[in-house]
């Protein structure tokens, strides 16, 4: 969905480093959240934000941290990845309880 | 806590036949209800919601069906298309979990010509 964008789209990257996955919006929404796909899973939802100044974990945040640096952008570090994180990231957007997602980030960690 | 789950990993259909995707919740307390979409590369898109005040919701050649009492929905589409074949996730919360979905683990759908 062009209104949630994702970047980057591929990242490989090596263990211990840290590495920042960007989301943006332009649908208006107040909340935002990131999930983690993994094959044979359902999304897992990682942190979601209800506005810049609410920001709450998931149900898997270990090892990760989100900002909120203003309504249409949130985004989600890893501050030193780990092979297990390997998997494929997205963005969600919504006003109330439908979720728009972004294209997802596929992330490698060697 | 809410858990999903869906009834097939796989499913495999004949283009023009109707396709049935299974989903199961715990958590009786459940409200809304919505199946996504996913094709590959993408990310889950929209398909059709349901609240728990109806059984039965149609949308253009898809319907959701909701049975409460057994804690189950599912998604039939009509005249499978080549375009339909994706991965079907449902996905289900309570209106007072500050919108948090719980999602089941998906259907991979494939439609043989």
């Amino acid at each position: 969905d062009a209104d949630v964008t994702q970047t980057p789209r591929n990242r490989i990257t090596k263990t211990g480093k840290r590495i920042m996955l960007e989301c943006s919006q332009t649908k208006g929404h107040d909340r935002m959240y990131w999930y983690r796909q993994d094959p044979g899973l359902g999304l897992r939802l990682i942190y979601y934000s209800f506005d810049v100044k609410d920001i709450n974990k998931g149900e898997i945040s270990d090892g990760y941290s989100v900002s909120r640096q203003a309504q249409a952008k949130f985004s989600l570090s890893l501050e030193s990845a780990i092979p297990n994180q390997t998997a494929l990231y997205f963005c969600a957007t919504s006003d109330a309880y439908e979720q728009y997602f972004g294209p997802g980030t596929r992330l490698t960690v060697t | 806590g809410e858990s999903v789950g869906l009834h097939l990993p796989t499913l495999s259909v004949q283009e023009g036949d109707n396709s049935i995707i299974n989903c199961a919740y715990s958590n009786s307390a459940s409200d809304y209800f919505i199946w996504y979409k996913q094709e590959s590369g993408k990310g889950p898109q929209f398909i059709i919601d349901i609240r728990s005040n109806m059984d039965k919701r149609q949308g253009q050649r898809v319907t959701v069906l909701l049975n409460k009492t057994v804690k189950h929905l599912s998604l039939q589409i009509a005249a499978t298309q080549p375009g339909d074949s994706a991965v079907y996730f449902c996905a289900v919360t309570h209106t007072g979990t500050a919108s948090k979905l719980t999602f089941g683990t998906g259907t991979r759908l494939q439609v043989t010509l």
